[in-house]
């Protein structure tokens, strides 16, 4: 089985612009969760889906928002880029649904710097 | 403070040592998670744990969550462990109660000499 996808891997924007980033879980797999990495804060929780339904959210302003597809695909969106924002995204799927109390498969990440 | 604590934050260890990585948590918790991510990035999950242990080659996790502790343990340690090991919890209510959340450690750095 193909593993969790993410695109793209790397991406250039600047302040005040907005990005989506793309999230392909694992054939079968129905639940996906998106999180931050930075140097500073380390990892953290975004928002999980499952279903098209966003069950869980981090602490995150609202410009950080996601959805889900019925093909279990997901994005998520960052509207009016800050400096802050530079980081690595990561996505996971889970096969169950449990979600974060279960296995959590990541992708690669997608490398987001923001100028 | 943090609601995920890990000590120690660096560990360097000779090959073939026994190693020992630990997680305390000031939450209530659903599960908790031990990842482990090599310098490029990637993030492999090693283990997810409710409670008891689990063992997985040279790897074995436990929990006590009475003392809201959990440890990661690595026998026979080869250079190929040196990555970052992060404990995360998930707490709250997972089923549409949109207040569930995976809170993370800050990592430890291991690096293992051959």
């Amino acid at each position: 089985k193909a593993g969790v996808t993410q695109t793209p891997r790397y991406l250039i924007k600047t302040r005040g612009q907005q990005v989506t980033l793309s999230c392909s879980p694992i054939s079968g797999h129905r639940s996906v969760s998106w999180y931050q990495q930075t140097p500073g804060q380390g990892l953290q929780f975004l928002f999980e889906y499952f279903s098209e339904t966003q069950r869980n959210k981090g602490n995150f302003p609202g410009r950080f928002s996601g959805r889900q597809f019925s093909n279990s695909r997901s994005e998520m969106n960052v509207s009016t880029l800050e400096l802050g924002d530079s980081a690595l995204y990561l996505c996971a799927s889970s096969p169950r649904a449990g979600g974060l109390t279960d296995t959590q498969y990541f992708g690669p990440g997608t490398r987001l710097t923001v100028l | 403070k943090n609601e995920v604590e890990q000590s120690p934050q660096n560990l360097t260890a000779q090959e073939g040592e026994f190693i020992t990585i630990n997680c305390s948590y000031s939450v209530g918790i659903s599960a908790l998670h031990w990842l482990q991510q090599h310098p490029g990035g990637g993030i492999v999950s090693l283990f997810m744990l409710s409670s008891g242990k689990k063992k997985h080659g040279r790897l074995i996790a436990t929990i006590n969550i009475q003392e809201k502790h959990s440890s990661l343990h690595i026998t026979a340690s080869h250079p190929r462990d040196s990555a970052v090991y992060i404990c995360a919890v998930s707490k709250g209510m997972n089923y549409g109660g949109s207040q569930g959340n995976l809170i993370f450690g800050k990592g430890t750095k291991l690096s293992v000499k051959p």
